[in-house]
């Protein structure tokens, strides 16, 4: 079936320093793509998507880009806040089913001033 | 601004209590979700509505039971918690057209006492 996979956290950077996390997907048809945040105690807020191939999707300097050669989404970030510290997940959305998610296990970002 | 609102924030019950965590939505959106996430876990889902058509998911548990009475609201009822059903409950919506993303609620932190 499909799945997500992430780079494993905590990703731990000081303030301004430049962001990878990586994604990768297995899909079978052709899935978008999508990153959220989760803040401490909070539920979760897309932060950008990308519905096809060459696609990049960008939001609050993040930025991600499709590439279905290599079935990744990385997220990338290149000055880094502390107040981005958070948890992202990278998650696809199967090209049939009502919208339905599949996670990656989630990162955590530590950013420290 | 249209939102997905969940109360409580934080929900404290006994052992075998049977418990109902709520959802709101003022998007008019056609599916809600229902997420369990444990600590540093991602969300794993329970189940969802599209409309008023239920669909379970083949792993959750029988003690987690849901209602849609309307669009707008729906409820994740626990029939007898156990101590391992302590999490946070997230509840989404989506509109089910391809490639849009799910929004999501704040969620409920549940305690088992």
């Amino acid at each position: 079936g499909d799945s997500v996979t992430q780079m494993e956290g905590p990703v731990t950077l000081s303030e301004e320093a430049f962001l990878t996390i990586n994604c990768t997907y297995t899909a079978t048809g052709y899935p978008s793509l999508f990153w959220y945040v989760q803040y401490p105690g909070e539920g979760l807020q897309l932060l950008l998507k990308a519905t096809k191939a060459d696609d990049k999707g960008s939001n609050k300097g993040f930025e991600a880009t499709y590439r279905k050669e290599t079935t990744s989404f990385h997220l990338e970030k290149g000055s880094v806040q502390v107040s981005d510290s958070a948890v992202y997940f990278c998650a696809l959305s199967e090209s049939g089913g009502y919208n339905k998610l599949i996670f990656g296990a989630g990162t955590r970002l530590a950013v420290h001033p | 601004d249209a939102m997905v609102i969940q109360n409580p924030r934080y929900q404290v019950t006994q052992f075998g209590k049977p418990v109902t965590l709520s959802c709101s939505q003022t998007l008019n959106h056609n599916v809600m979700y229902w997420y369990q996430q444990k600590s540093s876990q991602a969300p794993k889902l329970l189940f969802h509505y599209y409309d008023k058509d239920f669909n379970n998911e083949a792993d959750t548990p029988d003690n987690f039971q849901s209602r849609r009475p309307n669009t707008s609201f729906c409820f994740l009822d626990i029939r007898s918690p156990g101590l391992g059903d302590a999490a946070m409950y997230l509840c989404a919506t989506a509109t089910g057209i391809p490639n849009q993303p799910q929004h999501f609620g704040d969620g409920t932190r549940l305690s088992i006492l």
